[in-house]
C-alpha cells in the first residue's frame, strides 16, 4: 500500500490554459474526494466519487471544473480556462465508504496561474 | 459561517511543553470527530477519530478529548517535539443526504522553538 499518490506535485501555468490533476487512491477504497486548499485556510469540499458515481459536487466546483473516477479506481480534475484565483493547493484522499473510517490524503498537487 | 472553529489561531511553546489546541462546532447532526496534522506544504494526515460516545482517544503523545453535549473538543500535546510544529486541523462529520460530509477548521499553527 503506497497511499494516496497524486500527480504533477507543482503546476505553474498561464491564465487561460487547461491543467488535469490525477488521484491515485489506496487501492481498495471505494471513496475519492477532492478538495482545495488556499495558504491559512482549511481544506475546503471540491467533489467526491463513491466507486465511478460522483455523489456530490460543491458549489465552489464551478463549469471550468470537471472530476471523473472512471472505472472507480484513479481519478482526474480538470480546471479549464484558468485563472489567478485558482492557484492553490489540489488534495485527493480515499477511505472506506463507513462513515467512522479513516480518510487518508496525499500530498496535493500545488496550482500557480501567473 | 464555519461551523468548525479553531483557537489558538497560532501557538509558539518551547520544546518539551505541553500545549492544548481548541476546536469547538455546530455542526449537526454529528457523526463524527477527527484531528489532523499538516506540515507544510503537505497534505494532512490523521491523528485521531472520535464518534459521539466516545470522550478521549490517545495517538502517542496526542490525545484527543470529546464533549459532545457542548460540542467542544480538544487536542492535548505532551512533551512536544520540534517535529510538532505544524498545523493541526479539527474535522467535525455530519450526517448528509449523500452520506456524511467532513467541515473542516481553518486549524492551529503551532511552533515548537528549541
Amino acid at each position: 500500500d503506497t497511499g494516496v499518490s497524486q500527480d504533477p506535485r507543482h503546476k505553474i501555468t498561464k491564465r487561460g490554459q487547461n491543467v488535469t490533476f490525477r488521484c491515485d487512491p489506496i487501492s481498495e477504497h471505494n471513496r475519492l474526494y477532492w478538495y482545495r486548499q488556499t495558504l491559512g485556510q482549511g481544506p475546503e469540499f471540491l467533489t467526491y466519487f463513491q466507486n465511478e458515481a460522483q455523489l456530490e459536487k460543491s458549489r465552489l466546483l464551478s463549469d471550468r471544473f470537471s472530476a471523473e473516477r472512471p472505472k472507480g479506481s484513479f481519478s482526474t480534475l480538470e480546471i479549464q480556462r484558468t485563472e489567478q484565483g485558482d492557484s492553490a493547493m489540489y488534495l485527493c484522499a480515499s477511505s472506506f465508504s463507513s462513515a467512522h473510517n479513516t480518510i487518508y490524503f496525499g500530498e496535493g498537487s500545488w496550482l500557480t496561474v501567473v | 459561517k464555519n461551523q468548525v472553529e479553531q483557537s489558538p489561531q497560532s501557538l509558539i511553546i518551547l520544546e518539551g511543553k505541553n500545549c492544548t489546541l481548541q476546536c469547538n462546532y455546530t455542526v449537526s447532526p454529528f457523526s463524527n470527530l477527527r484531528w489532523y496534522k499538516q506540515d507544510t506544504g503537505r497534505g494532512p494526515v490523521s491523528l485521531t477519530i472520535m464518534t459521539f460516545s466516545e470522550n478521549t482517544k490517545s495517538n502517542g503523545r496526542y490525545t484527543a478529548t470529546l464533549d459532545a453535549d457542548t460540542k467542544q473538543s480538544s487536542l492535548h500535546i505532551t512533551a512536544s517535539q520540534l517535529s510538532d510544529s505544524a498545523s493541526y486541523i479539527c474535522v467535525v462529520s455530519e450526517y448528509s443526504n449523500s452520506g456524511y460530509a467532513l467541515n473542516f477548521g481553518k486549524g492551529t499553527s503551532l511552533l515548537v522553538t528549541p
